[in-house]
């Protein structure tokens, strides 16, 4: 089974809203990553967590909050974003962090207005 | 900053035909290379994983990788309508992928 689910499916909020993005796996993967994609680009990466530690911040606004309560749950707290932050957003897992397949999870589609 | 580097594509090839997909990336110590097929509006999947040098075939689908000349491709055999998709390569850094910007591909009934 490789699946990873992602609720919900489409998000749409205010800029001063407060939102949470949810991601499950049950693979025993021990990576999980949030991506950001939009439109007619590449996903590009914002968090890894390995062994439910953050190993990788790529320099996101403090406005995007990750959490990993355990090994298959990973969250994305959203708190005041901007009109720009609108995108799909990907999670992703993997084994682990070093160079094997990542699995993704059928994005979150989120709105900002 | 690792690149990789894909044709943006569109590229069209009739129902039936070969499509050839081709990726290149800057960093020689890359050891895992992956292929992922986006459909619009939905998340990539992973189609394709290769390690060493050579072909590696799954079904209509041949990776290949030339490590010396850092480049590898995606062949899709018998194309069919449903392979239209955006195909994305991507290559492991340290601890992450490096994607492409992915090619487009069109598969003309």
């Amino acid at each position: 089974d490789t699946e990873v689910t992602q609720t919900p499916k489409h998000l749409v909020m205010g800029m001063t809203n407060k939102k949470s993005l949810k991601c499950e796996q049950h693979m025993g993967h021990r990576a999980m990553y949030w991506y950001k994609q939009k439109a007619k680009k590449p996903p590009e990466l914002m968090f890894v967590y390995s062994y439910e530690k953050l190993s990788i911040n790529e320099s996101v606004p403090s406005r995007f909050s990750p959490e990993c309560p355990n090994s298959s749950l990973l969250n994305l707290h959203l708190h005041a974003l901007q009109p720009e932050d609108s995108a799909l957003y990907l999670c992703a897992s993997s084994q682990d962090v070093r160079g094997v397949e990542q699995y993704f999870g059928p994005g979150t589609r989120l709105t900002v207005t | 900053q690792k690149e990789v580097e894909q044709n943006s594509g569109p590229l069209s090839v009739p129902e039936g035909a070969i499509a050839s997909l081709n990726c290149t990336y800057s960093d020689r110590g890359s050891q895992s290379f992956f292929w992922y097929r986006q459909y619009s509006g939905k998340s990539p999947e992973l189609i394709m994983s290769i390690y060493s040098n050579g072909d590696k075939e799954d079904g209509r689908f041949t990776a290949q990788l030339n490590k010396a000349s850092q480049y590898v491709s995606l062949l899709i055999r018998d194309s069919q309508p449903s392979d239209s998709a955006t195909y994305l390569c991507a290559v492991t850094g340290a601890n992450n992928l490096f994607f492409g910007t992915g090619t487009r591909l069109t598969v003309i009934p």
